[in-house]
C-alpha cells in the first residue's frame, strides 16, 4: 500500500479565512512533506517534518503554518491567505530523509485550493 | 541552486508510437525517480532509480539513471490514449534532507 491520503479535495475560501488541509499515510513513513503547485508547474517544497518535528521551512509565509500530530498525520493551517495563494497543495510522505539511501516521496492527490 | 533541465517540454504522438524523454544536470543526484501527473492530480510515482547505470522497466515503461549521475531518460513504447499527461523527473543529492529537485516536466499529449 503506497496511498497518501488527502483532504478536502477542493477547497475555496475568503482572504479573512482560517482552514486546515490534513493528509494521511499508514506506510510506517517518518517523513511528511508539504508541497505547492501551480498549473503548468512542478511541485515547490514548502515543508518537511522528519519524525515528527519541522526540519526544513523553505522560506514560507507565516500564514501557512504546518503540524504534524503524529507519525501519521499532517496538517496544513490556513490563514490571512492571498488570491495568489491558490494553487494545488500536495502532501508527500517517504520512509525517511536519509536521502544517500535512496529515499522515495509518494504523493497525495492533493487539495485544489483557491481564495477569493 | 540545482536545475534539471528537462526535455522535450511537450510531444504530440500519434497511438502506437515510441517515447523517449530526458533530464540532464551540471549535479549529481543519488536518485532519480520519475513521476506522471494527470490534470487535477497528484503525481504517481513510476519508476525509482537507485544506481548508476540502473535499467528498470515497469510494463511499457523503461528508465535508466546514467553513468555519470548526471542524467537519466524515461522511454514509454507503443504509447496508447492513457499515456497522456505530464512527466516529471526528480532528482535526489546525497545529504539533502529528502530534498527533490524537479524537472518542468515533459506534456505527452497521444492522438488515437
Amino acid at each position: 500500500d503506497t496511498e497518501v491520503t488527502q483532504t478536502p479535495k477542493h477547497l475555496v475560501m475568503g482572504m479573512t479565512n482560517k482552514k486546515s488541509l490534513k493528509c494521511e499515510q499508514h506506510m510506517g513513513h517518518r517523513a511528511m512533506y508539504w508541497y505547492k503547485q501551480k498549473a503548468k508547474k512542478p511541485p515547490e517544497l514548502m515543508f518537511v517534518y522528519s519524525y515528527e518535528k519541522l526540519s526544513i521551512n523553505e522560506s514560507v509565509p507565516s500564514r501557512f503554518s504546518p503540524e504534524c500530530p503524529n507519525s501519521s498525520l499532517l496538517n496544513l493551517h490556513l490563514h490571512a491567505l492571498q488570491p495568489e495563494d491558490s494553487a494545488l497543495y500536495l502532501c508527500a510522505s517517504s520512509q525517511g530523509v536519509l536521502a544517500s539511501v535512496g529515499e522515495t516521496q509518494y504523493f497525495g492527490p492533493g487539495t485544489r485550493l483557491l481564495v477569493l | 541552486g540545482q536545475q534539471l533541465n528537462q526535455s522535450p517540454q511537450s510531444m504530440f504522438i500519434q497511438e502506437g508510437e515510441d517515447v523517449s524523454m530526458n533530464c540532464t544536470s551540471s549535479s549529481i543526484f543519488n536518485t532519480w525517480l520519475w513521476y506522471k501527473q494527470e490534470p487535477g492530480e497528484g503525481p504517481v510515482l513510476l519508476i525509482a532509480l537507485y544506481k548508476a547505470g540502473e535499467l528498470t522497466s515497469n510494463g511499457r515503461l523503461t528508465a535508466q539513471f546514467g553513468i555519470t549521475r548526471k542524467d537519466s531518460f524515461l522511454n514509454i513504447s507503443a504509447s496508447i490514449p492513457s499515456d497522456v499527461g505530464i512527466y516529471f523527473c526528480a532528482g535526489q543529492i546525497g545529504g539533502s534532507q529528502g530534498n527533490l529537485i524537479f524537472g518542468k516536466g515533459t506534456k505527452l499529449s497521444v492522438k488515437p
